[in-house]
């Protein structure tokens, strides 16, 4: 039972415009959500995250936006830029086991010139 | 400042052994988490230790153990390897295990189980 879903394996952005990637989650307990990007040969690196008290958390050219209600996430990247081009995964988490992130499956971006 | 190690990078085993990999946190980090990655799951949630006790669990079977040394390094073992044991293993640490700063992962291991 997959509980966070990024139902887009692949997104195509030309340089400089805004690139959207979604996320659902299913789970009603989960409090806490982060954002990762995946290079190939590499570990995830944390980019953002946001806790269900807030809808909106901005980080320089990224911003996340959660709609608790919708049980729904989105990383936004404006302008993105070729160097953008990874897998982005989403996660989440519960209070009390905050360390356990549950991921999504990942999509993978590719920003062109 | 050193990221999170991981040794080795690349294993192969042969089915029924068993195998050990090591994850060495950042320097201050008191918490390590495993996480196993297959193209068809995803990253899955193994473990976490925090002050050399395991702090959560994840929902993999009892063949897959570890242990948090006093430095923090933490190690991983499988044993009875199976051909769907083949992955990418990542740790990554944090602080305190809490989610301010996210965790840091290493660049993983690859298991090849033939």
């Amino acid at each position: 039972d997959q509980q966070v879903k990024q139902n887009s394996p692949s997104l195509s952005v030309q340089e400089g415009r805004i690139s959207i990637l979604n996320c659902d989650y299913t789970n009603s307990m989960f409090d806490y959500f982060l954002w990762y990007k995946k290079y190939p040969a590499e570990g995830p690196t944390f980019l953002i995250s946001i806790s269900s008290i807030k809808d909106k958390n901005e980080d320089g050219r990224f911003t996340v936006f959660l709609n608790k209600s919708a049980k729904h996430l989105s990383l936004h990247i404006v302008p993105s830029q070729p160097g953008d081009s990874a897998v982005y995964f989403c996660a989440a988490s519960e209070t009390g086991t905050a360390s356990k992130l549950t991921f999504g499956t990942g999509t993978r971006l590719q920003v062109t010139l | 400042k050193a990221g999170v190690t991981q040794t080795p990078r690349y294993l192969i085993k042969t089915r029924g052994q068993q195998v050990t990999l090591s994850c060495s946190p950042i320097s201050g980090h008191r918490s390590v988490s495993w996480y196993q990655q297959t193209p068809g799951q995803g990253l899955q949630f193994l473990f976490e230790y925090f002050s050399e006790t395991q702090r959560n669990k994840g929902n993999f079977p009892g063949r897959f153990s570890g242990r948090q040394f006093s430095n923090s390094r933490s190690e991983m073992n499988v044993s009875t390897l199976e051909l769907g044991d083949s992955a990418l293993y990542l740790c990554a640490s944090s602080l305190q295990g809490g989610l301010d700063y996210g965790y840091t992962f290493g660049s993983g291991t690859r298991l090849t189980v033939v």
